[in-house]
């Protein structure tokens, strides 16, 4: 099982905000980057986020992120049907020299 | 534009062998380390491992450690995902991915579209 929480669903109406958290602990997000997957239905996932809060290239401003801690935050401003999706944050864990995936965090706009 | 094609769907019977590829049509291969990440029905995700064509370092996720082989062919730019002895509990969807920067712990961001393993007797 992963050691990355999330919770398992957020919504909220289309136009408004939602933030969806990533809980872990020193060996992976306290001394590592964070990154968040979105994996719509059906398909591949694709990155979102990296290093904490730098978006790739083609990702809407919507989307940001940050981390304090041991804990992450993926936020997503003007929600859209679009953005119906599976969330997933993962990072690196020094302890096991391997990384990391949440648990996954489904959202639905209402 | 640079994509990762992986092999077709498979159906297996319980101790069969597999073994899936993935290839990249970039030219990064033998810098790039690629991995593989296996999602259940209904499931997260879950990292299994990765490995560096250029030198062939491999790690591996403690969970998968053992239960599988990641290789690589760098010659033809493909990676790959064995299995000696397939259980039911393998039967989910496969995704390879390349890794973003020099590092292992640097993100997945380019991925294959996923290969379903279907193992069942």
């Amino acid at each position: 099982q992963s050691i990355l929480t999330q919770p398992p669903s957020v919504s909220a109406a289309p136009g408004q905000k939602v933030t969806i958290s990533c809980s872990g602990s020193t060996s992976n997000i306290g001394n590592n980057h964070v990154s968040w997957f979105q994996q719509l239905p059906g398909t591949a996932p694709k990155l979102l986020i990296y290093e904490n809060s730098e978006r790739p290239s083609g990702i809407p401003d919507r989307f940001s992120g940050s981390k304090s801690g041991t804990s992450a935050t993926l936020g997503i401003s003007g929600l859209q049907t679009g953005d119906e999706a599976d969330y997933y944050c993962g990072t690196w864990d020094s302890s096991l020299s391997a990384g990391v995936f949440g648990t996954g965090t489904k959202v639905t706009v209402l | 534009e640079v994509q990762l094609v992986q092999s077709g769907a498979e159906v297996k019977k319980p101790g069969e062998s597999l073994k899936i590829s993935c290839k990249d049509s970039g030219n990064r291969f033998t810098r790039s380390w690629i991995g593989w990440v296996r999602q259940m029905p209904g499931k997260g995700l879950e990292w299994m491992g990765i490995i560096y064509p250029g030198d062939s370092d491999t790690r591996y996720s403690p969970s998968f450690q053992g239960q599988v082989t990641i290789s690589a062919d760098k010659s033809i730019s493909a990676a790959y995902l064995q299995w000696n002895s397939l259980k039911v509990s393998d039967t989910a969807m496969y995704y390879c991915a390349t890794i973003s920067g020099p590092y292992p712990g640097d993100p997945f961001n380019l991925w294959g579209q996923g290969t379903l393993v279907t193992v069942s007797s």
